[in-house]
Parts: C-alpha cells; structure tokens; sequence
C-alpha cells in the first residue's frame, strides 16, 4: 500500500548534540519529498523539498535533508539542535501521476531538546 | 506580504451543529486546501480547489462541503457535527493546482462538544 511512514513517533536530543529524523515512503514512481515543522498549536512551516537533482538538499533553519533511492527514504539531519527547534516534524509527499494536488502526510515525530 | 489567514482561530460548537472556516490564500496563489489534523496524527487532505472548481477530495463524508471564491477565498463548510469532527483545520494555498510548495495558514481549533 502507499504511505509515508515516520518510525519514530518522540525523539529527544540534548541541545548541541546532532539530528536525524527518518522518513520512509512506499510508492511505485518517487514522488515529490518535503518536510514540514509546526510549532505547539500552529500550523506548517516548509523546511525543504525534493523534487529532482542534487540528493542533499538544503533548507531553512540549518536543515537538510537526504535522499536515498534505494532505501526510498528521505531523512532529515541537523548538525547543531537548539532549543527552538523542539517541535512536530512531519514529513509528506505529492504522487507522481493522479492530481498531484494533495500532500500525504507521515504521522510526525515530535522533538524534545533537552538543555 | 499577507500569507495564509483563516478565520476564527478557535471556535466550540455544540454537536449537530454546522460550522464554516474561511481561508485567504497568498495573493496570486489559485489553489486552496483543505486538511483536518486531529490531535497527535499528521494532516489529512479533505479538500483542493483551483481556479474556483474542486479539483480534488479525500476520504471524508459528504458532511463536509467547501468552495471557492472569485478572489480565491475558500470556506470550508461541516454539518451535523460529531464529537470525531474536532480537530485542527488548516487551510494550505499554492500557486497551482500541482503542488510543488504549499503554505499553510495557523488553523483554526474546532472543538465540538
């Protein structure tokens, strides 16, 4: 079945310490690849995406991102986390073929820092 | 620049009731939509519209309705509301009907009672 799957549901990491977040997806073409981050109570933020081309893609807030075809994964790293950064990540794709209209969404991971 | 605005930002409603959510998307942006997030699971796509005709829908009841506005403004309309119904509605817009990038309004926190 298709699906986005993000296999860790709360990670928590010290501040300064380094950061990889897991994205699986099973579908048969590669879809478009994004990460989002919300804040308690807010909405979405675009963090990065992937579409073709270069495999490490570079986003805001000092984010990346890697995409592996073989593993169909799409993880999100950063080097440095800071205390601003705990929050929900969600990662989502668009289909390839069909109306290539809707995001389909992991069901996030949510991230503590620790001091 | 204004991004994504939705309307309220909280509201409670009493079960059986009906309920509408209005979005304004980014100007020059032609395709709202539509994703309920219950507490503690990621969004689910309800509805796309672009250029004024739904263009796309997800697997939710004929309870839910929507629509789109000559100046891209979209209403998201629920009846007969149930308990299940409360959750975080977002409204996302693009500049097209395929999304490459979408930006998303800060919700608006519907709980029924």
């Amino acid at each position: 079945a298709q699906s986005v799957t993000q296999p860790d549901i709360h990670i928590t990491v010290s501040e300064g310490a380094s950061l990889e977040l897991r994205c699986n997806y099973s579908y048969g073409a590669t879809p478009y690849l994004f990460w989002y981050v919300q804040s308690p109570g807010q909405g979405l933020q675009l963090l990065l995406k992937y579409f073709s081309g270069d495999t490490l893609v570079q986003g805001i807030k000092g984010f990346e991102a890697e995409f592996k075809r073989s593993q169909s994964s799409f993880n999100l790293r950063k080097p440095s986390v800071h205390w601003s950064d705990a929050a929900e990540y969600f990662c989502a794709v668009v289909p390839r073929g069909g109306s290539q209209g809707n995001l389909i969404f992991g069901k996030g991971t949510k991230l503590s820092v620790k001091p | 620049d204004a991004g994504v605005t939705q309307s309220p930002t909280h509201l409670i409603k009493t079960r059986g009731q009906q309920v509408t959510l209005r979005c304004s998307p980014i100007s020059g942006h032609k395709s709202v939509s539509w994703y309920q997030q219950v507490l503690g699971q990621g969004p689910q796509f309800i509805f796309q519209y672009y250029e004024k005709e739904e263009r796309g829908r997800g697997n939710f009841p004929d309870r839910f309705s929507a629509r789109q506005f000559p100046n891209y403004s979209s209403e998201l309309n629920v009846n007969a509301l149930l308990l299940g119904d409360s959750a975080l509605y977002l409204c996302a817009s693009s500049l097209a009907g395929i999304v490459t990038e979408a930006f998303f309004g800060q919700g608006t926190r519907l709980t029924v009672v």
